[in-house]
């Protein structure tokens, strides 16, 4: 398995921006999953996105998927201060269930 | 659905002491992961089982720490005997399709 790593570390911006984190990982994959967790919460799942897409969407959240640069984006629209967590990817093969987690990003949404 | 469950929520214990985390996962998810997660070390994959079946126990730090899964529905991780370093917030998490569903973690505290 390989964990990814997720860029910046931390983001501050204001209710109503957007919110930007990056991804990049090693090896090639099938899939990349992103995940929140709240404070003193476990992660919740976000949404996957398969190698062969590059932009996948879920209500305010617009992921995509590079794997000629082994990257990928989350992008949050119109932030809310119920965004403010520890955000991460986890770069993965379908198959080979191992999941390991980077640092995160940990986004805080000012009111 | 109840989601993953875990028990104790928060236990406080001394150095020395015996520590079991419990851990029922959903039903129907034919994986299961323990993780441990401080400031320092960010979320550590510790062991996953497939079908009740340890795969990679290669996070387990140390033979203090022992994890065994008796059937589909019940996991245990046992830390014998524990040390001020073991405190940490120790998920478990089941998966389906590759993707991992969390519990709300059990805090443990060695003093």
């Amino acid at each position: 398995s390989q964990q990814g790593e997720e860029d910046p570390q931390a983001l501050s911006i204001q209710e109503g921006e957007n919110a930007t984190m990056n991804c990049s990982y090693k090896t090639s994959i099938n899939n990349l999953q992103w995940y929140r967790q709240n404070s003193g919460r476990g992660l919740v799942h976000l949404i996957l996105i398969r190698s062969n897409e590059r932009e996948k969407h879920s209500g305010r959240l617009r992921v995509t998927l590079d794997t000629s640069k082994k990257s990928s984006s989350l992008l949050i629209t119109a932030s809310r201060a119920a965004d403010t967590a520890s955000y991460f990817c986890a770069p993965s093969n379908f198959g080979n269930e191992k999941l390991t987690f980077g640092t995160g990003t940990r986004l805080t949404i000012i009111p | 659905d109840a989601g993953v469950i875990q028990s104790p929520r928060h236990e406080v214990t001394e150095m020395g002491q015996e520590v079991t985390l419990r851990c029922k996962p959903i039903s129907g998810h034919d994986y299961l992961f323990w993780y441990r997660q401080t400031m320092m070390r960010g979320l550590e994959l510790l062991i996953y089982f497939n079908n009740n079946v340890p795969i990679d126990d290669s996070g387990m730090p140390e033979d203090r720490f022992s994890a065994k899964m008796p059937n589909a529905s019940f996991s245990t991780l046992k830390i014998q005997p524990s040390e001020p370093r073991d405190s940490a917030v120790y998920f478990c998490a089941s998966c389906r399709a590759g993707e991992l569903f969390f519990g709300e973690g059990s805090r443990l505290t060695v003093l």
